[in-house]
């Protein structure tokens, strides 16, 4: 059974950079046939797909979220790590790291999101 | 990007009732590559539907999904109480896939 843990800073002031990492466990980012994803919910509202990074190290981004998003993958510790930079008050979101079942698919396995807060 | 549009926004029913939401894209939904995924407060969505039609592991058989192109139906045959949640639509047929604004039954 996959298993992803999420840790991340739950609070970072305006302009920094927000960074999150995403453990998988019971599986590996390296498997054959898998992406592996970011996510995020602002406070009341719908899904907003972020990017992700198949098996290959090819990244794929939101057309929105392009110029500050950066996707990597650790293999070493079978984790990877979302980094945003520019933060304002509109990132602060519920974030969400998943697996897709394939390429640009659907999303199989998600951790329990974080509440991030952008704020002075 | 395709733009989804689930309605209604809120659907009022009572257990044992059947519930019909329904998923509506701005343009062909490539291979019918849509899927649905329940939220409950506080949790994380969790898949039911993949490709219109095609159930998850472990998703129950209330659970259907169909359609094909742009219109798009989640059906839940007959409501248990666990299955008051929001529901949300996602293409990824197209680039960046997207979700739908969610739908939220009731009782």
């Amino acid at each position: 059974q996959v298993q992803l843990q999420l840790s991340a800073s739950r609070l970072v002031k305006p302009s920094q950079s927000l960074s999150l990492t995403c453990a998988v466990s019971g599986g590996s980012v390296s498997s054959g046939g898998y992406s592996w994803s970011w996510i995020r919910q602002p406070p009341g509202s719908g899904l907003e797909w972020i990017g992700n990074i198949y098996q290959t190290g090819v990244t794929s981004y939101n057309p929105s979220l392009m110029s500050r998003v950066t996707i990597s993958v650790d293999r070493s510790k079978n984790q990877f790590s979302l980094n945003l930079d520019s933060v304002t008050a509109a990132d602060t979101a519920v974030y969400y790291c998943a697996r897709e079942n394939g390429h640009n698919t659907y999303f199989d396995y998600w951790a329990q999101g974080i509440l991030v807060t952008v704020s002075s | 990007e395709i733009v989804l549009t689930q309605s209604p926004v809120t659907l009022s029913l009572s257990p044992g009732e059947r519930a019909t939401l329904s998923c509506r894209a701005s343009q062909t939904v490539s291979s019918n590559y849509l899927a649905w995924y329940q939220q409950k407060v506080g949790q994380t969505p969790r898949l039911l539907i993949y490709r219109a039609s095609s159930r998850a592991a472990g998703i129950p058989d209330r659970f259907s999904g169909s359609g094909s192109g742009t219109d798009f139906t989640l059906t839940i045959s007959r409501l248990e109480p666990e299955d008051f949640a929001v529901y949300y639509c996602q293409q990824y047929g197209l680039s960046p896939g997207t979700f739908g604004q969610g739908t939220k039954v009731d009782i």
